[in-house]
């Protein structure tokens, strides 16, 4: 399959390990976040989000911190599966001209999982 | 598969050469969205409508680049004299934004349409 992306931080774990990917956003009016996972060749997968009001919102095996004071995201993968493997995506809701808001992403971080 | 399709998947033309890529977008959705995406960045905004009408433009979609959503469901992205700097990804999300926010969260993307100009 085609690559994402070919210069990008790449985290390396181990298959069982726990996973964390980190990310700084920019606008501290962004009101929402999200994290999506981008396959090779396949578009962005919406993973979990987070409203400004919360610091923190678990899923299933993911979970993501927000800390508004220094504008920093994170995203914690429990038990890292070969699956996992893939690009990872925050995104912020920033406002924007005439009220309307649009989804500025970062640029991304590989993780690479170790069998 | 998020229920967004887009089509075709992989388009490769020479310079000069008009392509047109199609998005047909989750049916209840209202919003539809399109991004470009190049090696190594993230998906970067284009343009979107709300159900038929085109709301937003970025700066980076040139006189070049027009979409279209006429009635509402699937849209077309059309890029006229192609340039080899219009290769990338071209991405294509849907979303359901209630009354009359100006905003919506969620967006789904389809797998996108890859465009290389030689």
């Amino acid at each position: 399959g085609e690559s994402v992306g070919l210069h990008l931080p790449t985290l390396s774990v181990q298959e069982g390990d726990n996973s964390i990917i980190n990310c700084a956003y920019s606008n501290s009016a962004s009101d929402y976040f999200i994290w999506y996972k981008q396959e090779s060749g396949k578009g962005p997968q919406f993973i979990i989000d987070i409203r400004s009001n919360m610091d923190k919102r678990q899923g299933q095996r993911v979970t993501v911190l927000l800390n508004k004071t220094v504008k920093h995201l994170s995203l914690q993968i429990a038990a890292t599966q070969p699956g996992d493997s893939a690009v990872y995506f925050c995104a912020e809701n920033r406002p924007w001209l005439d009220s309307s808001y649009k989804l500025i992403f970062g640029s991304g971080t590989r993780l690479l999982v170790r069998p | 598969d998020t229920g967004v399709s887009q089509d075709p998947r992989h388009k490769i033309t020479k310079r000069g050469q008009n392509v047109t890529f199609r998005c047909d977008p989750i049916s209840e959705h209202n919003r539809l969205y399109w991004y470009r995406q190049t090696l190594g960045q993230g998906p970067e905004f284009l343009t979107y409508f709300q159900n038929e009408a085109q709301l937003e433009k970025s700066r980076l979609l040139s006189d070049r680049f027009s979409a279209e959503r006429p009635k509402g469901s699937f849209s077309t992205l059309e890029i006229q004299r192609t340039e080899q700097g219009d290769s990338a990804m071209y991405l294509c999300a849907s979303s359901l934004a209630f009354g009359g926010q100006a905003y919506s969260y969620e967006q789904y993307f389809g797998p996108g349409t890859r465009l290389t100009v030689t």
